[in-house]
């Protein structure tokens, strides 16, 4: 079974650019998290998603991040405009919260973003 | 006071030993429990779940449970260098799907 996708798994861009980070999830999962990993802060939740609706963006830093889930197999991360303290390496991750099934969490392998 | 508290390590063992890492958490209400096995550059892999007091198995690994002490745990049995890794704690609390994660501690496996 294909695990959790996210593209690119590498950006490059300039202060100012606008950044779109994607994933799908595992088929079949209800849940969908975005997480940033840092040196300074460790991995940070970002927002999740439950059933495509957004539960809690309580960890967006700032109206600069936006995510959409349009459907139950793709997601999107947006930063507009970037920073270099954006600079991080962003994690989606996935869970079947059905019942029967436990909370676990598969992550995806991360986008690593540089902004400079 | 951090929610989910790991020794940043580095840990360092002998191949063949016993690699004992400890997570605490402030959450008493708590109910689900993880570890995760980070290697550098790449993403954190589920190794364990727990979700009731006492010990669980799978193959090498063994989690540990006390939650009257708010104290979790992970044994590596018959470490080995490939074992070498960050490994993450991560708290899921009552009524939430969020997971707070520790900041992990850093194992070394010396050949």
């Amino acid at each position: 079974d294909a695990g959790v996708i996210q593209s690119p798994r590498h950006e490059v861009t300039e202060m100012g650019q606008e950044v779109t980070l994607r994933c799908k999830p595992i088929s079949g999962h209800n849940s969908l998290f975005w997480y940033r990993q840092t040196m300074m802060r460790g991995l940070e939740l970002l927002i999740y998603f439950n059933n495509n609706v957004p539960i809690d963006d309580s960890g967006m830093p700032e109206d600069r991040f936006s995510a959409k889930m349009p459907n139950a197999s793709f997601s999107t991360l947006k930063i507009q405009p970037s920073e270099p303290r954006d600079s991080a390496v962003y994690f989606c991750a996935s869970s079947d919260r059905r019942a029967g099934f436990s909370y676990e969490q598969y992550f995806g392998p991360g986008t690593r973003l540089t902004v400079t | 006071q951090k929610e989910v508290e790991q020794n940043s390590g580095p840990l360092s063992v002998p191949e063949g030993a016993i690699a004992s890492l400890n997570c605490t958490y402030s959450d008493r209400v708590s109910q689900s429990f993880f570890w995760y096995r980070q290697y550098s550059g790449k993403s954190p892999e589920l190794i364990m779940s727990i979700y009731s007091n006492g010990d669980k198995e799978d193959g090498r690994f063994t989690a540990q449970l006390n939650k009257a002490s708010q104290y979790v745990s992970l044994l590596i049995r018959d470490s080995q260098p490939s074992d070498s890794a960050t490994y993450l704690c991560a708290v899921k609390g009552a009524g939430t799907y969020k997971y707070i994660f520790g900041t992990g501690t850093r194992l070394k496996v010396l050949a």
